[in-house]
Protein backbone atom coordinates (compact mmCIF):
# COMPACT_ATOMS: atom_id res chain seq x y z
CA UNK A 1 0.00 0.00 0.00
CA UNK A 2 0.59 3.78 -0.20
CA UNK A 3 3.48 4.95 2.37
CA UNK A 4 5.57 7.93 3.09
CA UNK A 5 9.08 7.47 5.06
CA UNK A 6 10.93 10.80 6.71
CA UNK A 7 13.63 11.36 8.36
CA UNK A 8 13.62 10.84 12.25
CA UNK A 9 14.48 13.29 14.84
CA UNK A 10 14.95 15.79 16.54
CA UNK A 11 16.33 17.33 14.45
CA UNK A 12 18.02 20.48 16.17
CA UNK A 13 19.63 23.32 14.45
CA UNK A 14 20.82 26.77 16.10
CA UNK A 15 19.09 30.23 14.83
CA UNK A 16 19.69 31.01 10.31
CA UNK A 17 21.25 27.30 9.93
CA UNK A 18 19.88 25.86 6.77
CA UNK A 19 16.99 23.00 7.10
CA UNK A 20 16.55 19.90 5.18
CA UNK A 21 13.80 17.07 6.58
CA UNK A 22 13.71 14.21 3.83
CA UNK A 23 10.70 12.44 2.86
CA UNK A 24 10.03 10.02 0.14
CA UNK A 25 7.01 7.86 -0.90
CA UNK A 26 5.50 5.15 -2.30
CA UNK A 27 2.58 5.18 -3.71
CA UNK A 28 0.11 3.65 -6.93
CA UNK A 29 -0.88 6.47 -9.11
CA UNK A 30 0.29 10.13 -8.86
CA UNK A 31 -0.52 11.49 -5.22
CA UNK A 32 -0.16 14.99 -3.83
CA UNK A 33 2.14 15.25 -1.51
CA UNK A 34 1.85 17.53 1.50
CA UNK A 35 3.70 19.32 4.72
CA UNK A 36 1.97 19.92 7.50
CA UNK A 37 3.63 21.15 10.29
CA UNK A 38 2.35 20.98 14.39
CA UNK A 39 3.61 23.86 16.52
CA UNK A 40 3.74 23.20 20.41
CA UNK A 41 0.18 22.97 21.49
CA UNK A 42 -1.89 23.62 18.45
CA UNK A 43 -3.85 21.69 15.92
CA UNK A 44 -2.08 20.28 12.70
CA UNK A 45 -1.57 22.92 9.96
CA UNK A 46 -0.90 23.23 6.22
CA UNK A 47 2.06 24.17 5.60
CA UNK A 48 2.52 23.07 1.52
CA UNK A 49 1.70 21.20 -1.04
CA UNK A 50 2.44 20.02 -4.40
CA UNK A 51 -0.64 18.16 -6.86
CA UNK A 52 2.36 16.83 -9.52
CA UNK A 53 5.45 16.10 -10.85
CA UNK A 54 8.10 18.75 -10.63
CA UNK A 55 5.62 21.40 -8.54
CA UNK A 56 7.36 23.49 -6.08
CA UNK A 57 5.15 24.02 -2.74
CA UNK A 58 6.45 26.94 -0.88
CA UNK A 59 4.84 28.81 2.21
CA UNK A 60 6.97 31.25 4.82
CA UNK A 61 9.94 30.59 3.40
CA UNK A 62 9.79 26.73 2.72
CA UNK A 63 9.97 25.08 0.43
CA UNK A 64 9.52 21.51 -1.32
CA UNK A 65 9.79 20.10 -5.25
CA UNK A 66 7.63 17.33 -5.75
CA UNK A 67 10.65 14.54 -7.37
CA UNK A 68 8.69 11.79 -9.51
CA UNK A 69 11.47 10.14 -10.51
CA UNK A 70 13.32 10.02 -7.26
CA UNK A 71 9.54 9.84 -5.23
CA UNK A 72 10.88 12.30 -2.89
CA UNK A 73 8.93 15.22 -1.55
CA UNK A 74 12.17 16.67 1.14
CA UNK A 75 11.05 20.11 2.85
CA UNK A 76 13.74 23.19 2.99
CA UNK A 77 14.60 26.37 4.63
CA UNK A 78 17.63 28.60 3.98
CA UNK A 79 17.55 30.11 7.61
CA UNK A 80 15.21 28.90 10.18
CA UNK A 81 13.97 30.87 13.02
CA UNK A 82 13.92 29.48 16.47
CA UNK A 83 9.85 30.20 15.52
CA UNK A 84 10.12 27.39 13.44
CA UNK A 85 10.34 24.73 15.82
CA UNK A 86 7.75 22.27 15.71
CA UNK A 87 6.69 18.90 14.41
CA UNK A 88 6.99 18.24 10.87
CA UNK A 89 4.72 15.35 9.05
CA UNK A 90 5.33 14.57 5.42
CA UNK A 91 2.23 13.29 4.19
CA UNK A 92 0.13 11.74 0.85
CA UNK A 93 -3.32 11.63 -0.69
CA UNK A 94 -3.91 9.57 -3.83
CA UNK A 95 -5.54 10.79 -6.59
CA UNK A 96 -8.47 8.66 -7.99
CA UNK A 97 -9.73 6.76 -4.84
CA UNK A 98 -13.05 7.81 -3.70
CA UNK A 99 -11.10 8.61 -0.38
CA UNK A 100 -9.50 11.70 0.21
CA UNK A 101 -7.53 10.60 3.26
CA UNK A 102 -4.23 11.46 3.96
CA UNK A 103 -1.04 9.32 4.72
CA UNK A 104 1.56 10.40 6.86
CA UNK A 105 4.99 10.00 7.98
CA UNK A 106 6.18 9.63 11.42
CA UNK A 107 6.74 13.11 11.55
CA UNK A 108 10.09 15.01 12.57
CA UNK A 109 10.59 17.29 15.92
CA UNK A 110 12.39 20.42 14.82
CA UNK A 111 14.56 22.08 18.09
CA UNK A 112 15.81 25.51 16.95
CA UNK A 113 18.36 27.45 19.09
CA UNK A 114 18.97 30.66 19.62
CA UNK B 1 -15.03 31.97 10.85
CA UNK B 2 -14.54 29.35 13.35
CA UNK B 3 -12.19 26.55 12.65
CA UNK B 4 -12.85 22.46 13.08
CA UNK B 5 -13.58 22.21 16.84
CA UNK B 6 -13.87 18.88 18.74
CA UNK B 7 -14.80 18.44 22.30
CA UNK B 8 -13.44 17.61 24.95
CA UNK B 9 -9.83 18.16 24.89
CA UNK B 10 -8.84 15.74 27.44
CA UNK B 11 -10.88 12.43 28.45
CA UNK B 12 -9.05 10.13 31.28
CA UNK B 13 -11.31 6.76 31.24
CA UNK B 14 -11.39 3.58 32.90
CA UNK B 15 -10.56 0.47 31.05
CA UNK B 16 -14.00 -0.81 29.64
CA UNK B 17 -15.74 2.16 29.75
CA UNK B 18 -17.51 3.55 26.43
CA UNK B 19 -15.98 7.03 25.61
CA UNK B 20 -17.79 9.54 22.84
CA UNK B 21 -15.66 12.07 21.31
CA UNK B 22 -17.32 14.88 19.28
CA UNK B 23 -16.48 16.77 16.01
CA UNK B 24 -17.50 20.32 14.41
CA UNK B 25 -16.56 20.32 11.06
CA UNK B 26 -16.30 24.19 9.70
CA UNK B 27 -19.17 25.31 8.13
CA UNK B 28 -19.91 24.11 4.39
CA UNK B 29 -17.23 21.33 4.40
CA UNK B 30 -19.01 18.18 3.48
CA UNK B 31 -16.03 16.06 3.68
CA UNK B 32 -15.11 15.19 7.22
CA UNK B 33 -12.26 13.00 8.32
CA UNK B 34 -11.29 10.83 12.12
CA UNK B 35 -7.58 10.62 12.44
CA UNK B 36 -5.77 8.79 15.25
CA UNK B 37 -2.19 9.90 16.64
CA UNK B 38 -0.25 7.65 18.92
CA UNK B 39 3.54 7.23 19.87
CA UNK B 40 3.26 4.31 18.76
CA UNK B 41 1.58 3.89 15.10
CA UNK B 42 2.05 7.69 14.31
CA UNK B 43 -0.83 9.29 12.41
CA UNK B 44 -3.53 6.74 11.16
CA UNK B 45 -6.44 7.78 9.21
CA UNK B 46 -9.69 5.84 11.21
CA UNK B 47 -12.72 6.89 8.97
CA UNK B 48 -13.73 9.22 5.89
CA UNK B 49 -17.52 10.92 5.49
CA UNK B 50 -18.86 12.56 2.37
CA UNK B 51 -22.34 14.08 1.90
CA UNK B 52 -24.77 11.26 2.22
CA UNK B 53 -22.32 8.63 0.34
CA UNK B 54 -21.78 5.55 2.65
CA UNK B 55 -18.36 6.20 5.10
CA UNK B 56 -14.95 4.67 4.05
CA UNK B 57 -14.43 3.17 7.43
CA UNK B 58 -11.69 1.14 6.18
CA UNK B 59 -9.33 2.36 8.85
CA UNK B 60 -11.23 1.35 12.15
CA UNK B 61 -8.98 -0.92 14.16
CA UNK B 62 -11.55 -2.72 15.95
CA UNK B 63 -15.21 -3.51 15.71
CA UNK B 64 -15.07 -1.26 19.28
CA UNK B 65 -14.87 1.92 17.13
CA UNK B 66 -17.47 3.91 15.36
CA UNK B 67 -18.47 6.84 14.21
CA UNK B 68 -21.57 8.56 12.57
CA UNK B 69 -22.50 12.22 11.35
CA UNK B 70 -25.65 12.96 11.67
CA UNK B 71 -27.15 15.75 8.97
CA UNK B 72 -24.20 16.03 7.66
CA UNK B 73 -22.51 18.15 9.75
CA UNK B 74 -21.28 17.09 13.64
CA UNK B 75 -19.86 14.02 14.33
CA UNK B 76 -19.32 11.23 17.05
CA UNK B 77 -16.71 8.84 17.18
CA UNK B 78 -17.66 6.24 19.87
CA UNK B 79 -15.05 4.05 21.29
CA UNK B 80 -16.88 0.51 23.19
CA UNK B 81 -14.91 -1.11 26.25
CA UNK B 82 -11.63 0.79 25.76
CA UNK B 83 -8.71 -0.76 26.18
CA UNK B 84 -4.83 1.09 27.24
CA UNK B 85 -4.05 0.84 23.55
CA UNK B 86 -6.63 3.05 22.70
CA UNK B 87 -4.78 5.89 24.44
CA UNK B 88 -3.92 8.95 22.10
CA UNK B 89 -5.00 12.06 20.60
CA UNK B 90 -8.03 11.64 18.02
CA UNK B 91 -7.92 14.46 15.17
CA UNK B 92 -11.03 15.76 13.00
CA UNK B 93 -10.50 17.22 10.15
CA UNK B 94 -12.57 18.71 7.65
CA UNK B 95 -12.85 19.62 4.06
CA UNK B 96 -14.44 20.74 0.43
CA UNK B 97 -16.02 17.72 -1.63
CA UNK B 98 -13.19 16.18 -3.32
CA UNK B 99 -12.45 17.84 -6.71
CA UNK B 100 -14.19 21.23 -5.10
CA UNK B 101 -10.84 22.51 -4.23
CA UNK B 102 -8.99 20.72 -6.77
CA UNK B 103 -7.80 17.10 -6.73
CA UNK B 104 -7.11 17.24 -3.09
CA UNK B 105 -9.00 19.81 -1.17
CA UNK B 106 -7.18 20.96 1.85
CA UNK B 107 -8.44 19.22 5.01
CA UNK B 108 -8.43 21.89 8.11
CA UNK B 109 -7.71 20.30 11.15
CA UNK B 110 -9.21 20.49 14.60
CA UNK B 111 -7.16 20.77 18.03
CA UNK B 112 -7.46 16.84 18.80
CA UNK B 113 -8.94 14.87 21.88
CA UNK B 114 -6.36 13.78 24.03
CA UNK B 115 -7.69 10.04 25.26
CA UNK B 116 -6.18 8.35 28.44
CA UNK B 117 -7.02 4.90 28.71
CA UNK B 118 -6.39 3.77 32.82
Amino acid sequence: GDSVTQMEGPVTLSEEACLTINCTYTATGYPSLFWYVQYPGEGLQLLLKATKADDKGSNKGFEATYRKETTSFHLEKGSVQVSDSAVYFCALSSYGGATNKLIFGTGTLLAVQP
Amino acid sequence: GAGVSQSPSNKVTEKGKDVELRCDPISGHTALYWYRQSLGQGLEFLIYFQGNSAPDKSGLPSDRFSAERTGGSVSTLTIQRTQQEDSAVYLCASSFPRGAGGPNSEQFFGPGTRLTVL
